[in-house]
């Protein structure tokens, strides 16, 4: 079995601050992990993902996320924010060994204050 | 390159009608992969598409079904529309369908069920 955990239902953050968005997963076997994003009436958009290799992946529009084995974890961040980011992210995994479907976390929108 | 599109956009319906949704994945792309996602439920894998056949499944009822063309296009059928049907129905599209392949979403149609 497969899940993703977003803690928080909601982010605030001022605008040129950092921003991090949080994600655990729990799999069985080896996890592919991806990050989307939503805005308002639009499908999901993707930012990365994360299949072996360096655990920092870049993405698209400044984000980048780490992944760490050890704590089951893949935040999303970016150096500084931005308010056209304000939306709805949603961190998503994949077994190794599992069926072609992706398992969503809740999703987290983010806020960016001007 | 064009992205996924789907057909109709917006959809509204009775209980107890059937309703069909159209997904043209991205040119070259072979998988296509069809979601649901409410504000109660979050987004959850309805079922995967390659090479016309259906190759993984998710846990909704027989009511929901589709099929896949030899363009690879994808259609989704509802019959016996129940008020819980009522969500965004986004469709994604990968190359290859393989478990590290992005998943490309479309715009997703939005289906209310009165």
């Amino acid at each position: 079995a497969q899940s993703v955990a977003q803690p928080e239902d909601q982010v605030n953050v001022a605008e040129g601050n950092p921003l991090t968005v949080k994600c655990t997963y729990s799999v069985s076997g080896n996890p592919y992990l991806f990050w989307y994003v939503q805005y308002p009436n639009r499908g999901l958009q993707f930012l990365l993902k994360y299949i072996t290799g360096d655990n920092l992946v870049k993405g698209s529009y400044g984000f980048e996320a780490e992944f760490n084995k050890s704590q089951t974890s893949f935040h999303l961040k970016k150096p500084s924010a931005l308010v056209s980011d304000s939306a709805l992210y949603f961190c998503a995994v994949i077994m190794d060994t599992g069926r072609r479907a992706l398992t969503f976390g809740s999703g987290t929108r983010l806020q960016v204050q001007p | 390159k064009a992205g996924v599109t789907q057909t109709p956009r917006y959809l509204i319906k009775t209980r107890g009608q059937q309703v069909t949704l159209s997904c043209s994945p991205i040119s070259g792309h072979r998988s296509v992969s069809w979601y649901q996602q409410t504000p109660g439920q979050g987004l959850q894998f309805l079922f995967e598409y390659f090479s016309e056949t259906q190759r993984n499944k998710g846990n909704f009822p027989g009511r929901f079904s589709g099929r896949q063309f030899s363009n690879s296009r994808s259609e989704m059928n509802v019959s016996t529309l129940e008020l819980g049907d009522s969500a965004l129905y986004l469709c994604a599209s990968s190359l290859a369908g393989y478990l590290t392949d992005t998943q490309y979403f479309g715009p997703g149609t939005r289906l209310t069920v009165l």
